[in-house]
């Protein structure tokens, strides 16, 4: 059964860092790219950024309110994504979700299938 | 950015009445876009793919239709279980977008 839990979440000071993991089981983590979204209280849903498959760069993208102060990585090993949030401000309180999507070669992938069931994150003094 | 413009914001119906959301992109996505349904507390569920079809193990009354720049998710029966928020989401390119979201409630 595919599964993605994700942790790391809670309160923490405005400027302050913290670091998300998404843990995945049931699948053949390494060939897939990982997505973050999140969700702010009482609003709808913001792509934060994804890490690609190492097939295809191990690369990363990330939107702009979010760019140059959070980090993707991913450890294949473990079967784990890392979201590192430095410089947390307070419009950063959400809910985090990690999912996961393609592409795969030679396979049509559905793109965000599956997600973790979500970690809050709150940004306050 | 792509902008993803969906209506209505909410709306009001009774089980077993026909159901239908619009999302409208601001530029041709082709049919890279996917219908979630959100319960409060939870994660999103992807219900449609490639803007017509339906994700395994969704119940057949969702559809979802459209290309280009011109979506539709439909419910032909609502049913109690689907009084939710309703996303569309484009994965065309980035930065993904989704939809502002419909609120679907009980008449």
């Amino acid at each position: 059964e595919v599964q993605l839990v994700e942790s790391g979440g809670g309160l923490v000071k405005p400027g302050r860092s913290l670091r998300l993991s998404c843990t995945a089981s049931g699948f053949t983590f390494g060939d897939y790219a990982i997505t973050w979204f999140r969700q702010a209280p009482g609003k709808g849903l913001e792509w934060v950024g994804f890490i690609r498959s190492k097939t295809y760069g191990g690369t990363t993208e990330y939107a702009a309110s979010v760019k140059g102060r959070f980090t993707m990585s991913r450890d294949d090993s473990r079967s784990i994504a890392f979201l590192q949030m430095n410089s947390l401000k307070t419009e950063d309180t959400a809910v985090y979700y990690c999912t996961r999507e393609g592409p795969i070669r030679g396979i049509v992938v559905v793109n965000f299938d599956y997600w973790g069931q979500g970690t809050l994150v709150t940004v306050s003094s | 950015a792509i902008q993803m413009t969906q209506s209505p914001s909410s709306l009001s119906a009774s089980v077993g009445d026909r159901v239908t959301i619009t999302c409208r992109a601001s530029q041709g996505i082709r049919n890279d876009l996917g219908w979630y349904q959100q319960k409060p507390g939870k994660a999103p569920k992807l219900l449609i793919h490639a803007a017509s079809t339906l994700q395994s193990g969704v119940p057949s009354r969702f559809s979802g239709s459209g290309s280009g720049t011109d979506f539709t998710l439909s419910i032909s029966s609502l049913q109690a279980e689907d009084f939710a928020t309703y996303y569309c989401l484009q994965d065309y390119n980035y930065p993904r977008t989704f939809g502002q979201g419909t609120k679907v409630e009980i008449k």
